[in-house]
């Protein structure tokens, strides 16, 4: 079942921070983070595995609360280049969905100067 | 450099016209997928494949078709019994399918009807 995400768009200023969620209502086992620029291939951020860890990558970092089916993607002090849609990738590990990803339908994040 | 690269950029069907996408990766990964994007929409994913000469159905399987010769290469077919095919394709790898393995993805094919 396909995972929802909020907001489904967001404006930001540069600089703004800004949270994308990502629901699932079956268990979890990762989250991937991808971020798709308009007309180009989706671009891999992180991925978070059973266990809750928080990642990182420069300003972007992520959680996963396995318990509540959920990962949240944080962007902190945005930049001009953060604008892009954001997709969420679920996966229930292999004995539920033979180690596929389904998707999201995506966030519209556009940051303005 | 390493990479997927996917034909044609751009490409028109006409009516009960078979056409065939391209998708080849130099990455020696295990697994690869096809996934269709329609707009203001997320990835719906169409065949993926483990191993050489295996491959699954996805979520929207029907009215497409695929082959695993060779772990490099992953063409996907659009079928005439594709009613709706106008959508951007993507085709993306990843070294083993597993919840750790993230997905490199090529830069689509943008399929039209004529």
């Amino acid at each position: 079942q396909q995972p929802v995400q909020s907001p489904q768009a967001v404006i930001l200023r540069e600089g703004e921070d800004a949270v994308i969620n990502c629901s699932s209502s079956k268990a979890l086992y990762s989250v991937h983070w991808y971020r798709q620029k308009h007309g180009e291939a989706p671009v891999f951020l992180m991925i978070l595995l059973k266990g809750g860890e928080q990642k990182g990558h420069e300003k972007i970092s992520a959680s996963f609360n396995e318990k509540k089916q959920q990962s949240s993607l944080y962007l902190t002090a945005s930049q001009l280049s953060y604008s892009g849609t954001y997709f969420c990738g679920t996966e229930g590990g292999r004995e539920t969905s033979g180690s596929r990803l389904t998707f999201g339908e995506g966030t519209q994040l556009t940051v303005n100067p | 450099d390493g990479g997927i690269t996917q034909s044609p950029k751009y490409l028109f069907r006409k009516e009960g016209q078979n056409v065939t996408l391209s998708c080849e990766q130099n990455l020696n990964h295990d697994a690869m997928y096809w996934y269709r994007q329609d707009p203001g929409q997320g990835l719906r994913l169409i065949y993926y494949s483990q191993i050489v000469n295996d491959f699954q159905k996805g979520d929207i399987a029907e009215g497409y078709s695929v082959s695993r010769e060779k772990k490099e290469s992953f063409p996907l077919t659009v079928t005439s019994a594709q009613k709706n095919p106008t959508a951007f394709y993507l085709c993306a790898s990843s070294l083993e399918t597993g919840p750790s393995q993230p997905q490199h993805f090529g830069d689509g094919t943008r399929l039209s009807i004529l």
